[in-house]
């Protein structure tokens, strides 16, 4: 399995300004995908990155408010955009294991936004 | 379409007494079927899966999941749980497709184990 670290942990922000997660892989991979999971409930899929293509977003939500990067096979991004208290959620990111029916979750970055 | 549906949000019980976490799918296509585990500030990890072939899978720290077709069930025991079981345990299914496979993932349930 895949180890993946996540930055930042947690972050306290202010609405209105922007923060990025980073999610880096120690091997290559080729599909990373990041989550949401807003206090108390389950996980949901945000979009699907893909090295060297656009990332390809799940229904609700969008590029201007979500946007990824995926520079290389080891390394993803996630920008949460013009924060709002709703945005307060814990971002994993996971990526394909060796089968592509697997995936293997990062610690999480849990966003207050106040 | 798929949906998946954990019919308990917590589950309190005593250490050493066995455990049922029920989960249910709905889906037009074959699917895969996992558990996943939350620990307290920790990230999700894979507990379980069913691919094919048995119906029973076993984790290594004594968890057992059977799928069920007929009742599009595939609910997670364990005959005797542990204080360090407490935690968030999440169903999940992904429906075959030959490509990359999204998670749908059911609303959790929080299992609580007392002394």
């Amino acid at each position: 399995s895949a180890v993946i670290s996540q930055k930042p942990s947690r972050d306290i922000c202010q609405r209105g300004t922007s923060l990025t997660i980073q999610c880096q892989v120690d091997s290559q991979v080729t599909m990373m995908f990041w989550y949401r999971q807003q206090p108390g409930q389950s996980l949901t899929l945000i979009a699907t990155a893909n090295q060297g293509s656009e990332a390809t977003y799940e229904s609700g939500f969008v590029i201007d408010k979500f946007p990824i990067s995926r520079p290389n096979l080891t390394f993803s991004t996630l920008t949460v955009s013009n924060m709002s208290p709703e945005d307060s959620s814990i971002y994993l990111c996971s990526v394909e294991g060796d089968r592509n029916y697997e995936q293997y979750f990062g610690p999480g970055t849990r966003l207050t936004v106040t | 379409a798929q949906s998946v549906t954990q019919l308990d949000s917590q589950v309190p019980v005593f250490e050493e007494a066995p455990v049922e976490l029920r989960c249910n799918y709905s889906s037009s296509v074959s699917v895969y079927l996992f558990w996943y585990v939350q620990y307290p500030n920790q990230g999700l990890q894979l507990l379980l899966k069913y691919l094919s072939g048995s119906t029973l899978v076993k984790s290594i720290n004594g968890f057992e999941a059977e799928f069920n077709k007929s009742q599009t069930s595939f609910h997670l025991r364990k005959p005797s749980v542990h204080i360090s079981d407490t935690a968030e345990y999440f169903c999940a299914v992904t429906p075959f497709s030959g490509g990359y496979n999204k998670l749908i993932f059911g609303a959790g349930t929080r299992l609580a184990v007392h002394p």
